[in-house]
């Protein structure tokens, strides 16, 4: 299984509501990483995960709250969005900790399309 | 600042010629270069990288190449093909930057039947 796969597809959400966005990988890989990618700009990194451990948070507001509940799965647990935060938000993961190598291919996954109205 | 730099937002060209696709960077911690490609509405896909350590590396019809001293680095498409209409991302990673990816802004390339 080389994918890395994300639930749902599309999502939309009013300002008030809670949701959560899932991935997950079944290829071994240590790290995880959320991108958030806005329409005609490249992706922009949220967070990482190495280990299950969260090794970089790249200064996202804490309406975004990462989870990782085992190697394969990461969550990203929503709640207070803003209209500004619509965009797709992409999960990855690579072979190697972060940490422990630069030659590290990430791997995305299809994205969720996210709406907050 | 931008540290990696695509200075094309498009590019047009006919089917079966080659599409040359450039990036610049500026940081020269950088050790490793990737290129994604991205249809819209779907994830980016590794497509092909390349270490510092080569100045070439070419899987099928993708090449990239690598000029360390003018902090630039290409891909070549050959034959193009409709199907690679797409946003290719070139993006490098190295000591300083934890394995993070820093990408450039994009490149829209079309290839007309």
């Amino acid at each position: 299984d080389t994918e890395v796969t994300q639930t749902p597809k599309h999502l939309v959400m009013g300002m008030t509501n809670k949701k959560s966005l899932k991935c997950e990988q079944h290829m071994g890989h240590r790290a995880m990483y959320w991108y958030k990618q806005k329409a005609k700009k490249p992706p922009e990194l949220m967070f990482v995960y190495s280990y299950e451990k969260l090794s970089i948070n790249e200064s996202v507001p804490s309406r975004f709250s990462p989870e990782c509940p085992n190697s394969s799965l990461l969550n990203l647990h929503l709640h207070a969005l803003q209209p500004e935060d619509s965009a797709l938000y992409l999960c990855a993961s690579s072979q190697d900790d972060v940490w422990a190598s630069d030659y590290n291919e990430q791997f995305f996954g299809p994205g969720t399309r996210l709406t907050v109205l | 600042d931008q540290q990696v730099k695509q200075n094309s937002p498009s590019l047009s060209v006919q089917e079966g010629r080659i599409s040359i696709l450039n990036c610049d960077y500026t940081n020269s911690m950088f050790d490793y270069f990737l290129w994604y490609k991205k249809y819209p509405a779907e994830g980016p896909t590794f497509l092909i990288s390349i270490s510092s350590i080569k100045d070439k590396n070419e899987d099928g019809r993708f090449t990239v190449f690598l000029n360390k001293s003018a902090k630039h680095l290409s891909l070549h498409i050959v034959p193009s093909q409709p199907g690679d209409s797409a946003v290719y991302f070139c993006a490098a990673s190295g000591s300083g930057n934890t394995g993070k990816l820093i990408f450039g802004q994009g490149t829209t390339l079309q290839v007309k039947p």
